[in-house]
């Protein structure tokens, strides 16, 4: 089956820890981007990536940072310096001709 | 303001009841339409997707765009109990990969 994963489901951040995200697809879609979703917002995007060893930074980078070194994986890291972690993060993929993204299932980050 | 506004809800309906969901944007450049659903703690699911203007019609769903009123809807005939999600529309401008989002519309349908 052709799909976007993302783990881990859950994930909990002590202060001052980095955390990172893993995604992965298997659609042989170039593009891949990062979301942040909190209650009442909507969608944010964090990264994008529009080819492998290349990425931009969306509306809200600061405090985290990504790496594309193979087509199918875009992990994304939560920095410490980002000091409101808490929400839903998405991860998307799509074919650069195509307008259409396709998510993920999400990984919900907490603070302890 | 926002570059898409989309009223949050809740809306809530009896199984049956025709849905009307909508966004309306500012955005004269956006040309590309999507209807996104996603359920509890799940990731968005496409469910509708538009070319400029007009209207889309795939099973219960039809997704309408008015490019000259900056106003988009999605219709959900003989709504169901597992409709009950939130509806996010999204936006783009041609050529361009940035997808601008509403903020979601939650909708339940009770048996």
């Amino acid at each position: 089956d052709g799909g976007i994963t993302q783990s881990p489901k859950y994930l909990f951040r002590k202060e001052g820890q980095n955390v990172t995200l893993s995604c992965e697809q298997n659609l042989n879609h170039d593009a891949m981007y990062w979301y942040r979703q909190d209650p009442g917002q909507g969608l944010r995007l964090i990264y994008y990536s529009q080819i492998v060893n290349d990425f931009q930074k969306g509306d809200i980078a600061e405090g985290y940072s990504v790496s594309r070194e193979k087509k199918e994986s875009f992990p994304l890291t939560v920095t410490s310096a980002q000091k409101n972690p808490t929400a839903f993060y998405l991860c998307a993929s799509s074919r650069l001709e195509q307008e259409t993204q396709y998510f993920g299932p999400g990984t919900r980050l907490l603070v302890l | 303001q926002k570059e898409v506004e989309q009223d949050p809800g809740p809306l809530s309906v009896p199984e049956g009841a025709i849905v009307s969901l909508n966004c309306t944007y500012s955005n004269s450049a956006f040309q590309y339409f999507m209807w996104y659903r996603q359920y509890s703690r799940k990731g968005p699911e496409l469910l509708m997707y538009t070319y400029s203007s007009g209207n889309k019609e795939d099973g219960r769903f039809t997704a309408q765009v008015d490019k000259s009123s900056k106003y988009i809807s999605l219709f959900i005939r003989d709504s169901q109990p597992s409709d009950s999600a939130t509806y996010l529309c999204a936006m783009r401008a041609g050529g361009y990969n940035k997808l601008i989002f509403g903020a979601g519309t939650r909708l339940a349908v009770h048996p």
